[in-house]
């Protein structure tokens, strides 16, 4: 199977311009959560999405949004650039969920850079 | 709140030495504990979760929720287990999960 993938992989953005950063899960997986990864704060979460549903968010900024589509591919949005969303962002998928008997996969991750 | 803590940003053995990577959670009920690692160059990838009880690797992780710590313990490092470990905590419906800050494994010959 293919793994997790993200495009594109890297990224320069100036203040203030928005910015859509996509995942494709493994075939067959129906979650899909992503992190924002930075050397200071390590890997934070931000959504999670199941069947087009958001199941939860973390603790940013409403910004930061995302979507799934049909087919399980996510997307998600960065509004209002600061320099401080200069980071990793990473996908996981898995088959329903993160919890104990699902596995998440990660992707290679979209690098951000804010200027 | 829910929270992960590794206290060790650097850990530096030498090989053939016992290692331990510590973390300390906060959870109100029944969390699920997950070791991810991160080779060089490598993607994030599950290394092991408590409730399988497995050893990947040579690494096992107990789950002392009196302590509310779950180690990951090797017994004999080698040079090929340099790499990141994250300590991670998932919610019970699994949809959501909290990642510690992580701790750099360096493993000397």
């Amino acid at each position: 199977k293919a793994g997790v993938t993200q495009t594109p992989r890297y990224l320069i953005k100036t203040r203030g311009q928005q910015v859509t950063l996509s995942c494709s899960p493994i075939s067959g997986h129906r979650s899909v959560s992503w992190y924002q990864q930075t050397p200071g704060q390590g890997l934070q979460f931000l959504f999670e999405y199941f069947s087009e549903t958001q199941r939860n968010k973390g603790n940013f900024p409403g910004r930061f949004s995302g979507r799934q589509f049909s087919n399980s591919r996510s997307e998600m949005n960065v509004s209002t650039l600061e320099l401080g969303d200069s980071a990793l962002y990473l996908c996981a998928s898995s088959l329903v969920a993160s919890g104990a008997t699902d596995t998440q996969y990660f992707g290679p991750g979209t690098r951000l850079t804010v200027l | 709140a829910q929270r992960v803590t590794q206290p060790e940003k650097l850990l530096s053995v030498f090989k053939g030495a016992p290692v331990e990577l510590k973390c300390n959670y906060s959870y109100s009920g029944s969390p699920e504990l997950f070791w991810y690692v991160q080779y060089s160059r490598q993607r994030l990838q599950l290394l092991l979760r408590h409730i399988s009880r497995e050893s990947i690797k040579g690494f096992t992780a107990d789950l002392n929720k009196g302590e509310t710590s779950f180690h990951l313990k090797k017994p004999f490092a080698q040079e090929e287990d340099s790499a990141m470990y994250y300590c991670a905590l998932s919610d019970t419906g699994g949809f959501k999960t909290i990642f510690g800050a992580g701790t750099r494994l360096f493993v000397k010959a």
